[in-house]
């Protein structure tokens, strides 16, 4: 069954920590892999997006990194802001299908405090 | 940010009633997808089409359906509604132009329905 995990369901940091979130997915055959970041109230919005032979990638203060052999990935917040405030999700993309279907991890709440 | 719109945003209504989730883009978009999320939990698919006259079921059974007349629009409807469908319903479009391995999905506000 294809799964995508989340680690850990919750975080709470100060701002300006650093913080990694972590995902471990079964899908297959995999195609891609987006983290999200869904502010409350409002729809997702891609951070970043991998696919089978990249292993990092960054947009700003977000790392996001892939180990296809393993099937993990992590997210790494640099130097965190209040803004950061959000639900981050993984997704994952399988080749199988016209649709490109996803599958969503139940996301990591994080909680930034000043 | 995405040219994808979602109204109303926020909807509180009876049981029983009719109601229509609006959901348009104006990217050209063939793919739309609606999703639904419960607080804490994954969204999950409930209803896709890959252009004009086509709507499929997703992955979770909904007792709403869909139209596709127009390319970039893609209602949802719930013909009478209920206490169990409180939830968040969110819409999605993508192109698959392009690199087919991206597929990116670009998504709406959402819409909070709450049914008493």
């Amino acid at each position: 069954k294809n799964q995508v995990e989340q680690s850990p369901q919750s975080l709470i940091i100060l701002e300006g920590k650093n913080c990694t979130l972590q995902c471990n997915y079964t899908v297959s055959p995999f195609s891609n892999l987006r983290w999200y970041k869904q502010d409350t109230g409002r729809g997702p919005v891609s951070l970043t997006i991998m696919t089978f032979s990249e292993n990092t990638k960054s947009n700003g203060r977000y790392t996001a990194t892939l180990d296809a052999d393993t099937k993990q990935s992590s997210l790494h917040i640099t130097a965190s802001q209040l803004s950061d405030s959000a639900s981050y999700i993984c997704v994952v993309s399988d080749r199988g299908s016209t649709l490109g279907r996803l599958y969503f991890g139940r996301g990591t709440q994080l909680t930034v405090w000043p | 940010e995405a040219d994808i719109y979602q109204t109303p945003r926020y909807l509180v209504i009876g049981t029983g009633k009719k109601i229509t989730l609006e959901c348009s883009q104006t990217m050209g978009h063939d793919k739309m997808y609606w999703y639904q999320q419960d607080p804490g939990m994954e969204l999950h698919l409930i209803h896709y089409s890959y252009g004009v006259n086509s709507t499929e079921k997703g992955d979770l059974s909904s007792e709403s359906t869909v139209s596709r007349i127009r390319t970039e629009h893609f209602p949802l409807t719930l013909e009478s509604a209920r206490p169990s469908h409180t939830s968040q319903y969110l819409c999605a479009s993508s192109d698959q132009r392009g690199l087919a391995d991206y597929n990116e999905q670009f998504f709406g506000p959402g819409t909070r329905l709450t049914v008493l």
